[in-house]
């Protein structure tokens, strides 16, 4: 069955300073997709990043990236420069193809504080 | 463009009360979801509807009941409400196409308590 894991429930970071979120993944599908999402403490769900399976580069939007290691099935979520608004909840997520349409399985979340 | 709407954002219940939770979307997207968040276990899919007239359980069905309405509308039901059912709902909603993103949208959630 299709899993996400994310083993880190809660980071640190200095403000400035880089920081990666671990996620992998497990599938026997050829063709999946993942995607980060984050969740401030207001509650709302923010769409960061998306990596095809098939998709040879890492993806990147602004100050984040996604390492993606096929092999070794992880989507890990850099975030370059961080800053105090970055402090959130942060989950990985994985999208498969089910009865004609898209299923999603998330993580169980890890909290990053960015401190000043 | 309002995106996902949720009704209500918070509710309390006492145990063994019913309540419809609403969920609209304005996208046009075929699919839509229906998910529960408790600390520490991520976001759990209760039901989802890959178009409109149908619908398939998720990980955790068990004590809820969905209508999609119409392509707009998917709404949640609790006919017997539990303290386990405490929790944060979110409505989510997704295009089903090959090579897209096809990332989810999600509504701002409702905050059920049940005691």
């Amino acid at each position: 069955a299709q899993k996400i894991t994310q083993t880190q429930p809660g980071m640190f970071v200095q403000e400035k300073e880089a920081v990666t979120l671990d996620c992998t993944y497990d599938t026997s599908d050829q063709s999946y997709g993942l995607f980060w999402y984050k969740q401030p403490s207001s509650g709302e769900m923010i769409f960061l990043i998306y990596q095809g399976s098939y998709d040879e580069q890492n993806a990147t939007e602004g100050r984040y990236s996604l390492n993606f290691q096929k092999a070794r099935k992880s989507a890990n979520l850099v975030i370059s420069a961080s800053q105090l608004g970055d402090s959130a909840m942060y989950f990985c997520a994985m999208r498969e193809v089910t009865s004609g349409t898209y299923k999603y399985i998330f993580g169980t979340g890890t909290r990053l504080k960015v401190l000043a | 463009n309002a995106g996902v709407t949720q009704t209500p954002k918070f509710q309390v219940l006492k145990t063994g009360q019913s309540m419809t939770l609403q969920c609209a979307q304005d996208m046009n997207h075929n699919s839509m979801y229906w998910y529960r968040q408790d600390p520490g276990m991520g976001l759990r899919l209760i039901y989802y509807s890959a178009s409109e007239g149908t619908t398939d359980k998720g990980e955790v069905p068990n004590g809820y009941n969905v209508s999609r309405l119409n392509k707009r509308e998917f709404s949640l039901r609790l006919e017997s409400a539990a303290p386990s059912q405490t929790s944060v709902y979110f409505c989510a909603s997704s295009e089903f196409s090959e090579g897209e993103y096809n990332e989810q949208f999600f509504g701002p959630g409702t905050r059920l308590t049940v005691l």
